[in-house]
């Protein structure tokens, strides 16, 4: 298995503009994780779906961020309009089940986004 | 609220020798797990080892091993035997049952093997 896939591998966009990223998850895989990592904040999970549906969104920052997971293989996370304190590294990362402190979360490589 | 602390920014260490990166908690729940993940250069997130909070004995993956302290809620990784390929971020994480969908990460210790 190819594993968790994410694009792009980085980002460098304005002010203002709209940013989509994206992810695969591992085939198979019922759950998956949106994280952001900045330096001042650390990892932090942003939402997470079980079988495309949005469980949990409270890590959300504001409305100007918004996630999809329109199917079992595809998911977007979208910020319009972005601002340069968005600047991160955003993972995502999928788990075979229902989240559980048993089931291993798999991480993507991350998608480096910067916002000038 | 639970929190997780690493207050080792950064840490070194000779190939083959021994290290241990310090981890500590806070939480109000008896039942919970710990993690210990590796983000080598490539920023990629990979679990080294797990341990679940009421299980007395610690974890050991390989040349990976824990000292868990539930008492003084203190959860630090040993890396026997250091290899240059064990440099990485390391990062203390935290889910307990009643919040499976989160996991909170501690800030993260930088490791530089030296060969």
């Amino acid at each position: 298995d190819a594993g968790v896939i994410q694009s792009p591998r980085h980002e460098v966009t304005e002010m203002g503009q709209e940013v989509t990223l994206r992810c695969k998850p591992i085939s198979g895989h019922n759950s998956l994780f949106w994280y952001r990592q900045t330096m001042m904040r650390g990892l932090e999970l942003l939402i997470y779906f079980n079988n495309n549906v949005p469980i949990d969104d409270s890590g959300m920052p504001e409305d100007r961020f918004s996630a999809k997971m329109p199917n079992a293989s595809f998911s977007t996370l979208k910020i319009q309009p972005s601002e340069p304190r968005d600047s991160a590294v955003y993972f995502c990362a999928s788990s075979p089940g229902l989240p559980s402190p048993t089931d291993t979360q798999y991480f993507g490589p991350g998608t480096r986004l910067t916002v000038l | 609220a639970q929190t997780v602390t690493q207050s080792q920014p950064e840490m070194s260490v000779q190939e083959a020798e021994t290290v241990t990166l310090s981890c500590t908690y806070d939480t109000s729940e008896s039942n919970y797990y710990l993690f210990w993940y590796k983000q080598p250069p490539s920023r990629q997130m990979i679990l080294v080892i797990r341990q679940e909070a009421y299980k007395q004995q610690n974890a050991t993956e390989n040349r990976f091993s824990v000292n868990f302290q539930k008492a003084a809620k203190s959860f630090s990784l040993k890396i026997s035997d250091s290899q240059l390929g064990d440099t990485a971020m390391y990062f203390c994480a935290f889910t307990d049952f009643h919040n499976t969908d989160k996991l909170i990460f501690g800030t993260g210790t930088r490791l530089q093997v030296f060969p």
